[in-house]
């Protein structure tokens, strides 16, 4: 079974410049979530869909964070303009179905950004 | 209150000794907690879910959990250098995981 993919895996901006992550779930998977973690935290959740439906959406920067899943398989996470503090991993991670006892989330390689 | 708190860590034993890795949560109103393990430059891998007090033991793992203390372990038997990395801590709450910051475990040879 094929795991989550996300690209690019590593990538450097300057800050106001624009940048763009793309993941792709194991197949099958309707739940997919984008999340943040900075260096020394653990991950924080910034978005949630349910196919192509947002569940949460409360710790997504709005002003320049982004996110859409179109046709309920791929996302694509948006960050315009970045700033220094944007600085992270951001992980994708799909799961079956969320709010089971048991549902485990599996996680992409991740992608690094750094912000100069 | 921090939703999440885990030993402070660096946690360092040496080959063979158990592991000992805690965490107290919040929110009463979570449901299940996951143990996760994150080797440096690599994204977090399920080890351990648990949701019912007492104990679950998988090989040299076992998770523990009481709710009424809000207090959930993981306790690693036989440690090996190769269980080096960090361990996060995560409650299940409506469906959605809440990270602690992690404690990093040294096991030395």
């Amino acid at each position: 079974e094929a795991g989550v993919a996300q690209s690019p895996r590593y990538k450097i901006i300057e800050k106001r410049q624009s940048v763009a992550f793309w993941c792709n779930p194991i197949s099958g998977h309707a739940t997919l979530y984008w999340y943040q973690q900075i260096l020394g935290q653990g991950p924080k959740l910034l978005i949630q869909f349910q196919n192509n439906g947002v569940v949460d959406d409360s710790q997504l920067p709005k002003d320049r964070f982004s996110a859409e899943r179109l046709k309920g398989v791929d996302s694509t996470l948006k960050i315009q303009p970045a700033k220094l503090e944007d600085s992270a991993v951001y992980l994708c991670a799909s799961s079956w179905v969320a709010g089971g006892f048991d549902n485990e989330q599996f996680f992409g390689p991740g992608t690094r950004l750094t912000v100069l | 209150q921090k939703e999440v708190e885990q030993n402070s860590g660096p946690l360092s034993v040496p080959e063979g000794a158990i592991a000992s890795l805690n965490c107290t949560y919040s929110d009463r109103g979570s449901q299940s907690f996951f143990w996760y393990r994150q080797y440096s430059g690599k994204s977090p891998e399920l080890i351990m879910s648990i949701y019912s007090n007492g104990d679950k033991e998988d090989g040299r793992f076992t998770a523990q959990l009481n709710k009424a203390s809000q207090y959930v372990s993981l306790l690693i038997r036989d440690s090996q250098p190769s269980d080096s990395a960090t361990y996060l801590c995560a409650p299940l709450r409506v469906g959605r995981l809440y990270f602690g910051r992690g404690t990093q475990l040294t096991v030395w040879p």
